[in-house]
């Protein structure tokens, strides 16, 4: 079974450092990677995929994520945080075998400290 | 155009009682799904609806949930015999659910449940 990790429960960040913001995954097979985000009292809204090819994905409002299959890791990442990236970030994994089920992560807290 | 909407968007119901959770997909969508958001618990796959084929029920917790989904559109999600630990952000999302990609999916912004 897919399952995911994200180590961190809450990444504090001032605005305008970097951003990153950790996943790793387990799967039988290729895997197709997501990240989500959750603002207060609103549903998930999806950032970016990587499903195959280059392993910087570029996404929504400025993120970014780089899969390494070596380290089994698709850590999410922007380049200068803004007090507005605040919010719960989900990682997802859904095997390649024709499971449509995505796993996702517990979920990162992410502060960005004006 | 219009997202994925659930009613009601906040449900509080008496333990032992049943609920009915509602959910609109995006048109055109043939993929629907059910998860569970429970805090501190991160989302938990309910269950799977993909056209007419038979729905993915592995992620159900116990028989006292079932969904159903009418005409290929909307979904109803029922818990029967609500318990405390029911308590729960219920999010619906949906996909295109083409068979040759990989399509992300579009939540709604769920319903929270709150048995008492």
């Amino acid at each position: 079974a897919q399952s995911v990790a994200q180590p961190e429960d809450q990444v504090n960040v001032a605005e305008g450092n970097p951003l990153t913001v950790k996943c790793t995954y387990s799967v039988s097979g290729n895997p197709y990677l997501f990240w989500y985000v959750q603002y207060p009292n609103r549903g998930l809204q999806f950032l970016l995929k990587y499903i195959t090819g280059d392993n910087l994905v570029k996404g929504s409002y400025g993120f970014e994520a780089e899969f390494n299959k070596s380290q089994t890791s698709f850590h999410l990442k922007k380049p200068s945080a803004l007090v507005s990236d605040s919010a719960l970030y989900f990682c997802a994994v859904r095997d390649g075998n024709g499971n449509n089920r995505l796993a996702f992560g517990k979920g990162n807290q992410v502060v960005v400290i004006p | 155009g219009a997202g994925v909407s659930q009613s009601p968007s906040n449900k509080v119901t008496e333990k032992g009682k049943d609920v009915e959770l509602r959910c609109d997909p995006i048109s055109g969508h043939t993929a629907l799904y059910w998860y569970r958001q429970s805090l501190g618990q991160g989302l938990e796959f309910l269950i799977y609806f993909q056209g007419n084929s038979a729905p993915d029920k592995s992620g159900l917790p116990s028989d006292r949930f079932s969904a159903e989904r009418t005409g290929g559109s909307v979904s109803t999600l029922t818990i029967q015999r609500t318990q405390q630990e029911d308590s729960a952000v219920y999010l619906c999302a949906s996909s295109l659910g083409l068979l040759e990609t990989v399509d992300e999916q579009y939540f709604g912004p769920g319903t929270r449940l709150t048995v008492t």
